[in-house]
């Protein structure tokens, strides 16, 4: 696609329940990130992704956290037992090689949990 | 571990006038890259300037610039001739050039409010 595509959105949630991101990257970006955006705060490395691996996990905050990536595309960010500190912006960002500095991201998807 | 720190929450700015945001951050490689980005309501974090440490000479885009201080570790954003379309979250952010990952680390942010 044109850009990084994520969604939903927003996503309001039950504490406790699971909910999954989605993020389409850029066609052809071989690398792809999950950051996280606590309100007015600035970004939080999660997890990055070198066509369907992951080397570095080191960002994920608890093991209610997990991520994967598929035929070097769509990555799921998948949140187990949400808490109410899950609350964030999750953002993308692709790029066309790994030690290629230039990131797009995408808009993010906001989440809620009450 | 590398930190940014971003020290003014909030900055404010007549329209047409200059404004300079600051960052500094801690490191102790020698080569690395330095880059802001703008995150408007709409949330897509924009890169607006980047530069490499190696370099000396201050990277400029049309009216943005920096003023890279390494060993300081300062990295300053200047916006001259502010518009309306500039009030945004400016964000700073540093790479490690060993980095294999290609991650970054950011600052807290800093709000840009632009008076019309």
């Amino acid at each position: 696609g044109a850009g990084v595509s994520q969604s939903p959105s927003n996503k309001v949630t039950e504490k406790g329940k699971d909910v999954e991101l989605r993020c389409d990257p850029i066609s052809g970006h071989t690398a792809l990130y999950w950051y996280r955006q606590r309100l007015g705060q600035g970004l939080e490395f999660l997890i990055y992704f070198q066509g369907n691996s992951a080397p570095d996990k080191s960002g994920l905050p608890s093991d209610r956290f997990s991520a994967e990536r598929t035929g070097e595309s769509v990555s799921t960010l998948t949140i187990q037992r949400t808490q109410q500190e899950d609350s964030a912006v999750y953002l993308c960002a692709s790029s066309l090689l790994v030690n290629n500095y230039g990131y797009t991201f995408g808009s993010g998807t906001r989440l809620t949990v009450v | 571990a590398q930190t940014v720190t971003q020290s003014q929450p909030e900055m404010s700015v007549q329209e047409a006038e200059t404004v300079t945001l600051s960052c500094t951050y801690d490191t102790s490689e020698s080569d690395y890259y330095l880059f802001w980005y703008k995150q408007p309501p709409s949330r897509q974090m924009i890169l607006v300037i980047r530069q490499e440490a190696y370099k000396q000479q201050n990277a400029t885009e049309n009216r943005f610039s920096v003023n890279f201080q390494k060993a300081a570790k300062s990295f300053s954003l200047k916006i001259s001739d502010s518009q309306l379309g500039d009030a945004a979250m400016y964000f700073c952010a540093y790479r490690s050039a060993r980095d294999a990952g290609n991650m970054l680390t950011f600052g807290g942010g800093t709000r840009l409010m632009v008076k019309p």
